[in-house]
C-alpha cells in the first residue's frame, strides 16, 4: 500500500528557534498533503492543506506565519514551526493521498508523526 | 463533513469479535465512511472505507445499513495489538476531520 513517511520521529529544541518537519510519500506523488496537531489524550486537529506549487491552506486559528509549509514537490511537504514555545510542543501528523484527482473514496494515508519538545 | 458519533471506549475479549458502532445520520450521497485506528503514539492506520455495500479486506469488515446512516465495523478475532482508538469518519471533502473516536482495550 501507500507509504507516507516523516521525519524526523521526535525532536527537541529550545525555546525561540525553528524546526522543520519532513513529510514524504515514498511510493506515489502527492499533489495535496495534510498537516495535523495531536495534543496528549485529544484527536486529530487538522492544521492546513499543502498543495503541491502554491500556497498552504490554514485551518481557522493557525498561524500561518508560525507554522511554515512548504509543498516544492510531489513527494515533500514540509512544516516547519517557527520561534517555537513550549505550548508548541505536540505530536505533528502529516497525511496524503495518491494521485492529483480528488474524490472522496481516494484514501488518505498518513505518516508516523513527529513529536516535538520545545524547552 | 457529516458528524459521526461512537461510543468513547469498548472493551473486547481476545480472540472474539469487535463490533464498533458508528452513527453517522446526516450522512449524504457521495460521503463515504471511513475507518482508522491510532495506537498510541503513532500515525493513523487506514483500516477500511465504503459508500453503500457492506467492504472486507483482510484487516476488518465494514457493514453499512441500507440508509446508510449507521456502520459497525469488525474485528473478527481480536488480539492484543488491536488495541487502539478507532475513527469512524464520514468525508465528502479532499480532507479527513477526526472525532474523538472509541478507544477499543481488548483483553486477555
Amino acid at each position: 500500500g501507500a507509504v507516507v513517511s516523516q521525519h524526523p520521529s521526535w525532536v527537541i529544541c529550545k525555546s525561540g528557534t525553528s524546526v522543520k518537519i519532513e513529510c514524504r510519500s515514498l511510493d506515489f506523488q502527492a499533489t495535496t498533503m495534510f498537516w495535523y496537531r495531536q495534543f496528549p489524550k485529544q484527536s486529530l486537529m487538522l492544521m492546513a492543506t499543502s498543495n503541491e506549487g502554491s500556497k498552504a491552506t490554514y485551518e481557522q486559528g493557525v498561524e500561518k506565519d508560525k507554522f511554515l509549509i512548504n509543498h516544492a514537490s510531489l513527494t515533500l511537504s514540509t512544516l516547519t514551526v517557527t520561534s517555537a514555545h513550549p505550548e508548541d510542543s505536540s505530536f505533528y501528523i502529516c497525511s496524503a493521498y495518491r494521485g492529483q484527482a480528488f474524490y472522496s473514496g481516494n484514501t488518505i494515508y498518513f505518516g508516523e508523526g513527529s513529536w516535538l519538545t520545545v524547552v | 463533513d457529516a458528524k459521526t458519533t461512537q461510543p468513547p471506549s469498548m472493551d473486547c475479549a481476545e480472540g472474539r469479535a469487535a463490533n464498533l458502532p458508528c452513527n453517522h445520520s446526516t450522512i449524504s450521497g457521495n460521503e463515504y465512511v471511513y475507518w482508522y485506528r491510532q495506537i498510541h503514539s503513532q500515525g493513523p492506520q487506514y483500516i477500511i472505507h465504503g459508500l453503500k455495500n457492506n467492504e472486507t479486506n483482510e484487516m476488518a469488515s465494514l457493514i453499512i445499513t441500507e440508509d446508510r446512516k449507521s456502520s459497525t465495523l469488525i474485528l473478527p478475532h481480536a488480539t492484543l495489538r488491536d488495541t487502539a482508538v478507532y475513527y469512524c469518519i464520514v468525508r465528502s471533502n479532499n480532507d479527513m476531520r477526526f472525532g474523538a473516536g472509541t478507544r477499543l482495550t481488548v483483553k486477555p
